[in-house]
């Protein structure tokens, strides 16, 4: 059993096209996360939802959209897609409890996406 | 500003023991996480500190400073599976959500 899936793993398209990146947990958790990491492998967060409420949302363009249609669900849509939104795009999920131990987060395989 | 720092490459013989060290510069601290990431793949979970000192599970340990902002991950009889990169990501006081992440320690290991 996946505990957290993405889909599609590969995604290659064109400039100026409109994606989605789709992401499930089954661990019951209360958080879910979207990450970007970049060539030199560096994770940056980008958007953050506790059930179904958005509580992070980075400095990331516009054109990125999050969605969470309930709690074991993230979704992640692009428009406009550019040269330099290729990156692979993670997503996590943690069970937040209170401030100790525990919450540690729990990512999917990844999203590779290239824009040509 | 909020920072993290970690060697950006080390190199290691297998059975060897290698220290992967991290800095840190936070707002406040609320517990440190180390995550190994092999190419291609996702992070996955090591180890977690919020108190000062060692914890240790099997070949791996972590220790932690909070005085001096500072951890390092022990990798024991290093084997060549754990060519591996090594995330260290902080939690800032206050935030139950986010994390500060470091670029993370390429680590090779040479037969």
């Amino acid at each position: 059993d996946t505990a957290v899936s993405q889909t599609p793993k590969y995604l290659v398209t064109q400039m100026g096209n409109d994606k989605s990146i789709k992401c499930e947990q089954n661990l019951g958790h209360d958080t879910m996360y979207w990450y970007k990491q970049d060539s030199k492998k560096f994770l940056k967060i980008m958007f953050s939802y506790n059930n179904k409420e958005l509580i992070i949302n980075e400095t990331v363009p516009n054109r990125f959209s999050p969605k969470s249609p309930d709690k074991a669900h993230l979704n992640l849509h692009i428009n406009s897609l550019e040269l330099g939104d290729s990156a692979v795009y993670f997503c996590a999920s943690s069970q937040v409890i209170g401030s100790g131990a525990g919450n540690e987060q729990f990512f999917g395989p990844g999203t590779r996406l290239t824009v040509l | 500003g909020q920072n993290i720092d970690q060697p950006t490459e080390m190199t290691a013989t297998e059975g060897a023991i290698v220290q992967i060290n991290c800095t840190y510069q936070t707002s406040g601290f609320n517990g440190l996480f180390w995550y190994q990431q092999h190419a291609g793949e996702a992070p996955t979970f090591l180890s977690y500190n919020v108190l000062d000192g060692l914890e240790e599970k099997g070949r791996f340990s972590s220790f932690l400073s909070r005085s001096k902002g500072y951890s390092y991950l022990l990798l024991k009889e290093l084997q060549m599976k754990d060519s591996a990169s090594y995330l260290c990501a902080v939690k800032p006081r206050g935030s139950n959500y986010q994390l500060i992440w470091g670029a993370g320690t390429k680590l090779i290991i040479k037969p």
